[in-house]
């Protein structure tokens, strides 16, 4: 069965940093791609990265180029998203994901 | 970007009605659209992949169609656990784009 746990998440104050994890389990996770996704409290779905199964290509969305960077351990099944500036609109529930298999998210709350 | 518009923004139905909810590209995507259920307090979950392939376990009852530019999710016996938001996704090019959502709710 395949299992995605996100953990990392936290009260964070705006400019800091903080670094996600996921811990991946019932697959072969370095034959895959995976995402991070986020929804904000009450609002849509966010995709915000991507890295390829051997860490070649890394693509994000505009509104957190430059500020996340998505990684992983193929080593260690562990999928990561580090996260810098933080800022209030950064709050929201993050999840990683790969195909259908969605973690149930950690939430990440920026706030003075 | 591409941006993905999906309408309504909400529907009420009836057990047993048939419903349909578009999800148009603001540019070709090819087939390179899934649709997401996510239910109150819940992860989301994928239903179709690559526009029209439904993803194990998930019921019949659940059909997605089109190619290019508009997309669609037709759930053809509403049942009482399907009340949830629906979410297109496009996959076709950098940076991925979820639509709003669709709200479905039961009268």
């Amino acid at each position: 069965e395949v299992q995605l746990v996100e953990s990392g998440g936290g009260l964070v104050k705006p400019g800091s940093s903080l670094k996600l994890s996921c811990v991946a389990s019932g697959f072969t996770f370095s034959s895959y791609g995976m995402h991070w996704i986020r929804q904000a409290p009450k609002k849509g779905l966010e995709w915000i990265a991507l890295i390829y199964y051997d860490s070649s290509n890394k693509y994000y969305a505009d509104s957190v180029k430059g500020r996340f960077t998505i990684s992983r351990d193929n080593s260690k099944n562990t999928l990561y998203l580090e996260m810098n500036s933080l800022r209030s609109e950064d709050t929201a529930m993050y999840y990683c994901a790969k195909g259908p298999h969605w973690g149930q998210g950690t939430l990440v709350t920026v706030s003075s | 970007n591409t941006v993905m518009t999906q309408s309504p923004t909400s529907m009420f139905t009836s057990v047993g009605d048939r419903v349909t909810m578009s999800c148009k590209a603001s540019q070709n995507v090819g087939i390179n659209v899934g649709w997401y259920q996510q239910k109150t307090g819940q992860s989301p979950k994928r239903l179709i992949y690559w526009a029209s392939n439904r993803d194990t376990g998930v019921p019949d009852r659940f059909t997605g169609s089109g190619s290019g530019t508009d997309f669609t999710l037709t759930i053809s016996n509403m049942q009482a656990e399907d009340p949830a938001i629906y979410y297109c996704l496009q996959h076709n090019s950098y940076p991925y784009t979820f639509g709003a959502g669709t709200k479905l709710e039961l009268k």
